[in-house]
């Protein structure tokens, strides 16, 4: 139990397009989702809490207008990378819970290319 | 928040035991010790948790010390598919319960 499914995988975008990146939790309702990004050979950086049927809240220095976070159900949460540029480059894992004895399930990452 | 500390990197020979320390000293009586490993191009994935006794599962075990400063992870027999990054984590409980990654440690397993 407790699947994660990230989508798409990868994708390529030309510079100034918008990219939608789709979180699901398949077996359970997640109530919060987290989105983080991760850079080549770096650690994962925590971007925003996805909160059910309110607004996200965003790490400092993370820009809410540029990434807009949705989650309308519990079993979707959705980062879309607005007006993307090469700088935006990078992989991008989402993260959901079932409670706090389960610890959190991580997508499998989707890898953000802007050219 | 209390945060961890880990060696960036360890190498390790296959089918030899494997023993991952973290360093955690602000640690409060509270905080669960949690790891999870991340695989090249992958999501990170679960290896175990605990809070004050020593803890085993099908993946590794959870060393504990007494004090609670420290703690190892320990791959039994490691195989060329445990290569991989493994971040120790104490969750964030205050507000919302949430991971802040820190460096971890890349193990590279010899073959």
């Amino acid at each position: 139990g407790a699947v994660v499914s990230q989508h798409p995988s990868w994708v390529i975008c030309k510079s100034g397009t918008s990219v939608k990146i789709e979180c699901r939790s398949l077996d359970f309702q997640a109530t919060t989702m987290f989105w983080y990004r991760q850079f080549p050979k770096q650690s994962l950086m925590l971007m925003a809490t996805s909160n059910e049927g309110s607004k996200a809240t965003y790490e400092q220095g993370v820009e809410k207008d540029k990434f807009l976070i949705n989650h309308a159900s519990l079993t979707l949460s959705t980062l879309t990378v607005t007006s993307a540029h090469p700088e935006d480059s990078s992989f991008y894992i989402c993260s959901a819970s079932r409670g706090l004895l389960y610890g959190y399930t991580f997508g499998s990452g989707t890898r953000l290319t802007v050219v | 928040d209390a945060k961890t500390t880990q060696p960036n990197s360890m190498e390790s020979n296959e089918e030899e035991p494997v023993h991952l320390p973290c360093n955690h000293s602000t640690i409060s009586g509270t905080d669960y010790i949690h790891w999870y490993r991340q695989l090249p191009s992958q999501g990170p994935e679960y290896v175990i948790h605990g809070l004050t006794s020593n803890v085993n599962n099908r993946m590794a075990s959870l060393a504990i010390a007494e004090d609670r400063k420290s703690s190892t992870l320990i791959l039994h027999r490691a195989t060329l598919r445990d290569a991989a990054v493994y971040y120790c984590i104490l969750p964030i409980t205050s507000g919302t319960y949430k991971y802040i990654f820190g460096t971890g440690t890349r193990l590279k397993v010899l073959a």
